[in-house]
């Protein structure tokens, strides 16, 4: 079946680095796009980034220059590398699938947590 | 594009009609999804183009709307539609989300 999983979440100081990963299976990964969406304690959904099956990116505006979407199709995964960390970047990050019907994103990971402290 | 949910939160009996409202701040046509987040999970699909059920999602969830009015209406509340509702805009990038409507039981 379709999983999306999400690995590297961690406890993480302000101003330093570090990186998430996403793999997939059950489905071809290489025509697929892939987005990171993040939720802060207690909060709401947060878009960060997408990256289309042609490799083209997107990002939120509060994160491009700071976080960069790659993808790996060897090795079916995604990545969002996250620098210059702030305390407001702790949030459970959310890697989900964008369907192939109108742009939904209709598989999500179970998420990993990312504190910043 | 900004969303706007409202209510933000709603509680209502098990049986009830219930309905969710998302308003876009530029018209999106019928690029708008639905989520349905429970308690300690990750957010699950229930609509998207607006008005097609995904596959999988209860019949009593439906959605309608277009252009930058949009809803969500479950016909007949359940105890276990207890969540947090998200709209979500996939006309342009960067991609948003409605802050979220809490629903609970009476």
């Amino acid at each position: 079946q379709v999983q999306v999983v999400e690995f590297g979440g961690g406890v993480v100081q302000p101003g330093r680095s570090l990186r998430v990963s996403c793999v997939g299976s059950g489905f071809t990964f290489n025509s697929y796009s892939f987005h990171w969406v993040r939720q802060a304690p207690g909060k709401g959904l947060e878009w960060l980034a997408n990256i289309s099956d042609d490799w083209k990116t997107y990002y939120e505006d509060s994160v491009r220059g700071r976080f960069t979407i790659s993808r790996d199709n060897s090795k079916n995964t995604v990545y969002l590398e996250m620098n210059s960390l702030r305390p407001d970047d702790t949030a459970l990050y959310y890697c989900t699938r964008d369907g192939m019907n109108l742009g939904e994103m209709d598989h999500w990971g179970q998420g990993t947590l990312v504190t910043v402290s | 594009i900004q969303l706007t949910q409202s209510p933000s939160s709603l509680s209502a009996s098990v049986g009830d009609r219930v309905t969710i409202t998302c308003r876009a701040s530029q018209p999106i046509s019928h690029y708008l999804a639905w989520y349905q987040q429970k308690p300690g999970q990750a957010p699950n699909l229930l609509i998207y183009a607006a008005s097609t059920v995904q596959s999988g999602v209860p019949s009593r969830f439906s959605g309608s709307g277009s252009g930058t009015e949009f809803t969500l209406t479950i016909s007949s509340l359940q105890p276990e539609d207890s969540a947090t509702f998200y709209c979500h805009q996939v006309k342009s990038y960067p991609r948003t989300f409605g802050g979220g409507t809490k629903v609970e039981i009476k």
